[in-house]
């Protein structure tokens, strides 16, 4: 069975660009989390989306925003990046919303210059 | 907001060598997960705990969920070159689906 697929792999942007970046969930998973990881840290919770609801927001700016589709795939956009918006952006499915386990992505890289 | 400490930091050993990391939390978390990742990839799962007090096995790694439910810690026995990478905890505060990981633990083996 397919994993967590996500893409691109890797995105290079400047800085006030628009990026959108696309996750596929393992099949029959219903939520999709999405995290930021910088380098040398752990990764920080953005967003959960369950049944195309969202369910849980972290700490971050409204430039972050997204979304779940009728097929639980999702997409997380953000606005007006910044340098500081280079990371490693993952996402995570689960098959409920809480407890549970959450499966990863290969990730996508994003570079702002 | 809620943080995980993770300790060591990192740690160098000798293949064959048994290693023991834990992790921490200022508040009761409800599931304690251990991910390993390796340079330019995801994270992926190699134990979950649900409950106080319980202790799992996944070949040579073992995790345990402390019955205070405010730490885990992961032991790998008889290290082998590929355990090399970094090992992250995770647990999810109260019933929510949030993941908040810790720093890593970087290990690194001699063979």
């Amino acid at each position: 069975d397919a994993g967590v697929t996500q893409s691109p792999t890797h995105l290079i942007k400047t800085r006030g660009q628009h990026v959108t970046l696309r996750c596929s969930p393992i099949s029959g998973h219903k939520s999709v989390s999405w995290y930021q990881q910088v380098l040398g840290q752990g990764p920080q919770f953005i967003f959960q989306y369950y049944e195309k609801e969202e369910r849980g927001r972290g700490n971050f700016p409204d430039r972050f925003s997204a979304r779940q589709f009728p097929n639980y795939s999702s997409e997380l956009n953000v606005n007006a990046l910044l340098l500081g918006d280079s990371a490693l952006y993952l996402c995570a499915s689960s098959l409920r919303l809480a407890p549970n386990e959450q499966f990863f992505g290969p990730g996508t890289r994003l570079t702002v210059l | 907001g809620q943080q995980l400490n993770q300790s060591p930091q990192s740690m160098f050993i000798q293949e064959g060598e048994d290693v023991s990391m834990n992790c921490t939390s200022s508040s009761i978390f409800n599931t304690w997960l251990w991910y390993k990742q390796d340079p330019g990839e995801g994270p992926v799962l190699l134990i979950a705990l649900y409950k106080a007090g319980e202790l799992t096995s996944n070949g040579r790694l073992t995790a345990q969920f402390g019955i205070t439910r405010k730490d885990s810690f992961l032991n790998i026995s008889a290290s082998i070159p590929s355990d090399v990478g970094i090992y992250f905890c995770a647990g999810t505060p109260s019933n929510t689906g949030k993941l908040i990981f810790g720093q890593g633990t970087t290990l690194q083996v001699k063979p």
